[in-house]
């Protein structure tokens, strides 16, 4: 079956600029987590949802930063006012529920704030 | 709360001989360890876990250890192969998120 895919791939954008990336999660699948992962480093908690509401966000650095799941299926990272340090690849994973450990990974969107 | 370390940041092995990777965790509570191979430019691809009531799970040629005592879990792959190059990630739960290690630079030399 279809695994869990993120929109854009790629993104390129300015200092100072507004970016969302978008994560869909491996359907049935309530469970959904954001990651960032920095060059050489494993990859480090953002958010985590169950359903629509973000069941710990305690990972998001900064108040520049936000995510949504408004139906509990897509989900929504946002990053406002970038800066050249958000500059990362970001992850999104998807699980059965938050009592299944196993976490399934997206390919990535890799942000290039210049 | 959780911490783990993780052990080497490189590793070159001949193809044929076998890898190891090594992380020790802080939280006692942890229950399930799960190890990811992410390829270049990839997302991480979860390739084998162990909970905490088992001491030894094999899939093939790659199998986990797991000392509680010790807090200690390891990655074991045998007969390597060039496509075994990778970098991979240990982790470890910390209230539903994972909290992962710094990574091993897996090169498989033919």
């Amino acid at each position: 079956g279809a695994g869990v895919s993120q929109t854009p791939s790629n993104k390129v954008t300015e200092k100072g600029k507004y970016v969302e990336l978008r994560c869909d999660p491996i359907s049935g699948h309530t469970a959904l987590y954001w990651y960032r992962q920095s060059l050489g480093q494993g990859p480090e908690f953002l958010i985590y949802f169950q359903g629509t509401g973000a069941a710990d966000d305690s990972g998001l650095p900064n108040d520049r930063f936000f995510a949504v799941r408004p139906e509990g299926s897509v989900s929504t990272l946002k990053i406002q006012r970038t800066e050249r340090g958000d500059s990362a690849v970001y992850l999104c994973a998807s699980s059965l529920g938050l009592s299944y450990n196993e976490q399934f990974f997206g390919p990535g969107t890799r942000l290039t704030v210049l | 709360g959780e911490n783990v370390e993780q052990h080497p940041s490189t590793l070159s092995v001949q193809e044929g001989d076998s890898a190891v990777i090594k992380c020790t965790y802080s939280d006692s509570a942890s229950n399930y360890f799960p190890w990811y191979k992410q390829e270049l430019g990839k997302g991480p691809q979860l390739i084998i876990d162990i909970r905490s009531n088992v001491g030894e799970k094999k899939d093939q040629r790659i199998a986990v250890t797991l000392n509680k005592t010790a807090k200690h879990f390891s990655l074991h792959i045998t007969e390597t192969q060039p496509e075994d190059s990778a970098v991979y990630f240990c982790a470890a739960p910390g209230t539903y998120k994972y909290i992962f290690g710094t990574g091993t630079r897996l090169k498989v030399l033919a």
